[in-house]
């Protein structure tokens, strides 16, 4: 099946002080690309939707100016958490959703868990 | 808007017996997927089974199957012999049919969950 790689899998930050999670497709191209926050016990939150040379689509809600969503390339997106406060601490995942043949299912990565200290 | 639920927060049962999880939907949508994915304590999201709403035919993939009912709006999810790595969180979800090109093509739909507890 597809692959979707995420990076890195746990990072631990400083208040205040951004960080970066890359979500990578392996093996297929993805114009869309979903980033989704989980707080424990419950259902996934979508945060955004990452469009492969456009601006991203953010849910109510969502900061923009503190999630920044960048998706240069087609296979690549990245969520970068601005100026960190332990609130953001939580678990974030990406998916994608493949381009043409196989578009018919959502593929996750492993998610990121981010720490804010 | 597309609204996902799962009325069961948590079941639990033994070892080797079948289980049915519950998912009820609202759309107004024709075409659309719907799908089951297990998050198991790693919080990875398994896929376990993909429904395309224009198939009558229910989805079934080895001990996992699904039954399907469009007017009623119903996606249950059943586990035949139950085994202990079953034992995640899953979660329901209903995907627009959207265009293939992506773009600003709608992602999931999630229900909040049923914990699944597979007893030893």
């Amino acid at each position: 099946g597809a692959v979707v790689s995420q990076h890195p899998s746990r990072v631990i930050c400083k208040s205040g002080t951004s960080v970066k999670i890359e979500c990578r497709s392996l093996d297929f191209q993805a114009t869309t690309m979903f980033w989704y926050r989980q707080f424990p016990k419950k259902s996934l939150m979508l945060m955004a939707t990452s469009n492969e040379g456009s601006k991203a689509t953010y849910e109510q809600g969502v900061e923009k100016d503190k999630f920044l969503i960048n998706h240069a390339s087609l296979t690549l997106s990245t969520l970068t958490v601005t100026s960190a406060h332990p609130e953001d601490s939580s678990f974030y995942i990406c998916s994608a959703r493949p381009v043409g043949q196989g578009a018919n299912t959502i593929y996750f990565g492993e998610g990121s868990w981010l720490t804010v200290v | 808007a597309q609204t996902v639920t799962q009325s069961q927060p948590e079941m639990s049962v033994q070892e080797a017996e079948t289980v049915t999880l519950s998912c009820t939907y609202d759309t107004s949508e024709n075409n659309y997927y719907l799908f089951w994915y297990k998050q198991p304590p790693s919080r990875q999201m398994i896929l376990v089974i993909r429904q395309e709403a224009y198939k009558q035919q229910n989805a079934t993939e080895n001990r996992f199957s699904v039954n399907f009912q469009k007017a009623a709006k119903s996606f249950s999810l059943k586990i035949s012999d139950s085994q202990l790595g079953d034992t995640a969180m899953y979660f329901c979800a209903f995907m627009k049919h959207g265009v293939y090109s992506g773009g600003g093509a709608d992602g999931l739909t999630f229900g909040k969950g049923t914990h699944l507890i597979i007893q030893p």
